[in-house]
């Protein structure tokens, strides 16, 4: 029973380099969100899916890209990674069969140096 | 766009009762939610109000007041594991699906 699961764990990156973190959740759900939080703040909304094939942006999308290729995958990018880009980062996952529970992953810590 | 404050704050002792409140600016949300988070964990869920008025789960319990555009989470009994950061959170509002959390409020118990 996996739930949401989040990969990398944890990564160091260079300024300017790219990476995806890749989020999976085996619930069958339609709606699919990713979130950073950084040291003693509260977790802000980068993007987020309704749906397969569907992406929208949070309330903080600069530097960041999404793709919603198939139902259970929701894909991060950091096409060229900044200092400020230092997070970690939470992906989540809800539909209309979980109730108003909102599953989370264990988080991705990254560093951008 | 939409807001959600907390106090940053709130420190009580064993057995006590705590209330931590949560003042919104949204509309047409579906529920307000409550969440636990661990230093160095995930938040996980708590509670959550659909209509106005307590939600009780155990020990913690939830209020909504749409009219007020308020809620809180009371927790009872504390015990020294429930020192965490506490988030509300609304989905739905403003005719989007967006899940927008509080600012939070890190719990302290003393014994």
């Amino acid at each position: 029973n996996a739930g949401v699961t989040q990969t990398p764990k944890f990564r160091v990156l260079k300024t300017g380099q790219s990476m995806t973190l890749l989020c999976a959740q085996d619930m069958n759900h339609e709606y699919m969100y990713w979130y950073r939080q950084d040291p003693g703040m509260g977790l802000r909304l980068i993007h987020y899916s309704v749906g397969e094939g569907t992406t929208a942006k949070g309330e903080v999308p600069d530097g960041y890209n999404v793709s919603r290729l198939k139902k259970q995958n929701f894909l991060l990018g950091l096409e060229s990674a900044a200092p400020s880009q230092t997070s970690v980062y939470f992906c989540a996952s809800t539909g209309t069969l979980s109730g108003n529970t909102i599953y989370f992953g264990e988080g991705s810590w990254l560093t951008v140096v | 766009g939409q807001s959600l404050e907390q106090p940053s704050e709130v420190t009580a002792v064993e057995g006590a009762i705590v209330q931590i409140n949560c003042t919104y600016q949204t509309s047409g949300f579906y529920g307000l939610s409550w969440y636990q988070q661990h230093d160095g964990g995930a938040p996980t869920f708590l509670s959550y109000n659909a209509l106005d008025g307590l939600e009780e789960t155990g020990r913690f319990s939830s209020f909504l007041s749409r009219s007020d555009s308020y809620g809180y989470l009371l927790l009872q009994e504390l015990q020294m594991k429930d020192s965490a950061s506490y988030f509300c959170a609304v989905r739905g509002g403003d005719n989007t699906d967006k899940l927008i959390f509080g600012t939070g409020t890190r719990l302290q118990v003393f014994p």
